[in-house]
C-alpha cells in the first residue's frame, strides 16, 4: 500500500483564526491530491482537487478564498481554512493518487477541526 | 450525473455470518471502483480496487465483484468478525476528477 499522513490530527481554534492542515504522501509521489470534508454520520464530500504546481479545482459551493489549497510538491498539499467559523468545524480528509496506480486513492487519517 | 447508492444503510449481524454489501451506480462508464472501510473518527482504508475491465477482486475474506452492465458492485465478507465493524464505502472513479463519487456507506456492526 501507500501511506498518507495528515497533521495535525485534531485542532481547536477560536473563531476568526486561520488553520493550516498538511497532507503528505510518505512513500509515493502523488500527482493529484484531493481534499474532502465529512460531517458526522455523513459520507465524504469532495471539496477540491489539486495537482502539483497548479491551482486547485474547487467543487461547486466551496469558497476558494476561504479554503486555500497549495500543492507545493508531489508529496505535500496544504489546506488553510481562513477566518474559521463554527460551521467550518468538520473532519477534513485528504487523499492522493499514486502515479501509475490505476487511479487508486490512498487516504490520510483525517483532521478533526473544532472552531469555538 | 453519476449517483452511487449503497444498500443496506446499516447492518447488524452475529459473528460468523457471511455478508453482502451492495453498491449501485447509474453511469456504467466507470474507470474503476474502490471499496473502503472507515472506522469512527478515522480516515479511509482501501480494501479492494476493481478496474473497469475486471469482474472481481479478492483479498483474504473479502471479495468484490463488478457488473458494469447492471451498474452494481458487491462486497462479500466471509465469516464476519467483530473487527469488521465499520462503515463501508464504495467509490466510483468515473475517469474524471469532477466525477469522484462516494456512496453514503453501510454501517456494519458484528457482535460476538
Amino acid at each position: 500500500g501507500a501511506v498518507v499522513s495528515q497533521h495535525p490530527s485534531w485542532v481547536i481554534c477560536k473563531s476568526g483564526t486561520s488553520v493550516k492542515i498538511e497532507c503528505r504522501s510518505l512513500d509515493f509521489q502523488a500527482t493529484t491530491m484531493f481534499w474532502y470534508r465529512q460531517f458526522p454520520k455523513q459520507s465524504l464530500m469532495l471539496m477540491a482537487t489539486s495537482n502539483e504546481g497548479s491551482k486547485a479545482t474547487y467543487e461547486q459551493g466551496v469558497e476558494k478564498d476561504k479554503f486555500l489549497i497549495n500543492h507545493a510538491s508531489l508529496t505535500l498539499s496544504t489546506l488553510t481554512v481562513t477566518s474559521a467559523h463554527p460551521e467550518d468545524s468538520s473532519f477534513y480528509i485528504c487523499s492522493g493518487i499514486k502515479r501509475d496506480s490505476r487511479g487508486e486513492q490512498f487516504f490520510g487519517p483525517g483532521t478533526r477541526l473544532t472552531v469555538l | 450525473k453519476q449517483e452511487v447508492t449503497q444498500i443496506p444503510a446499516a447492518l447488524s449481524v452475529p459473528e460468523g455470518e457471511n455478508l453482502v454489501l451492495n453498491c449501485s451506480f447509474t453511469d456504467s462508464a466507470i474507470y474503476n471502483l474502490q471499496w473502503f472501510r472507515q472506522d469512527p473518527g478515522k480516515g479511509l482504508t482501501s480494501l479492494l480496487l476493481i478496474q473497469s475491465s475486471q469482474r472481481e477482486q479478492t483479498s483474504g475474506r473479502l471479495n468484490a465483484s463488478l457488473d458494469k452492465s447492471s451498474g452494481r458492485s458487491t462486497l462479500y465478507i466471509a465469516a464476519s468478525q467483530p473487527g469488521d465493524s465499520a462503515t463501508y464505502l464504495c467509490h466510483d472513479f468515473s475517469g474524471g476528477y469532477n466525477k469522484l463519487i462516494f456512496g453514503a456507506g453501510t454501517r456494519l456492526a458484528v457482535h460476538p
